[in-house]
């Protein structure tokens, strides 16, 4: 168990729906980030989060989006979703930033939501 | 970006033996982990190794990073090491994401 937990598991949802993905970081982990696994693509970088900040975006679509909370839950929402969003979305956390290079910044993953779009 | 290239894409082995995992990464790193992603889709941390060597258990690991490439190591394979095995890796400045390699596909056969 990595200690990162995501809800929920498994999402079946139709086209042009809206849906929402839930992160609970490691005890103590500040940083948030959203990773998508898709066949074709492999495992792409999404977007990160740092203490309730946004801190980097990779190859997010405009109809995605995402916020940490105060408590450093973090939240992705996916939405007017297509057949090809269907993927395997990963949250993953870490203690520190980069900038903060003298402290392990070894990220975990949680256990992933598979989003089947219909 | 940084390009990551693991090599052999696929290895198929008999149970009981020794196999290498190659990741070759384009610039410095100052953040390099191999993971294993299981049949469930699990990514499970194995190392931690942004240089120097590692063990645990039957894997090891060593990266080298002037020469900038990580090896894993697996011995006395077991059909549960079967999966998919992950170098990812972070560089320094503002580059905050892990860039995945596309990964080995491991399968052990009894």
């Amino acid at each position: 168990d990595s200690g990162v937990t995501q809800t929920p598991k498994h999402l079946i949802t139709a086209t042009g729906q809206r849906v929402t993905l839930r992160c609970s970081p490691r005890s103590g982990d500040l940083s948030v980030y959203w990773y998508q696994q898709s066949l074709d693509q492999g495992l792409q970088f999404l977007i990160q989060y740092y203490n309730g900040e946004e801190r980097a975006k990779g190859n997010i679509l405009e109809r995605f989006s995402a916020q940490q909370f105060p408590d450093l839950h973090s939240e992705l929402n996916l939405s007017s979703l297509e057949l090809g969003d269907s993927a395997l979305y990963f949250c993953a956390s870490s203690v520190a930033s980069v900038g903060q290079s003298r402290l392990n910044t070894e990220a975990f993953f949680g256990q992933g939501t598979r989003l089947t779009v219909v | 970006g940084i390009q990551v290239e693991q090599s052999p894409p696929d290895l198929i082995l008999q149970e009981g033996a020794n196999s290498t995992l190659r990741c070759n990464f384009s610039d410095s790193v100052n953040n390099l982990q191999w993971f294993h992603q299981n049949p469930w889709g699990q990514l499970i941390n194995l190392f931690y190794i942004p240089s120097g060597t590692k063990q645990n258990g039957r894997l090891s690991a060593t990266t080298v990073a002037t020469e900038r490439y990580s090896l894993l190591y697996i011995s006395s394979s077991q059909t549960t090491d079967s999966g998919v095995y992950f170098c990812a890796v972070r560089t320094g400045g503002s580059n905050y994401k892990l860039t995945f390699g596309k990964g080995t596909l491991l399968t052990v056969n009894p």
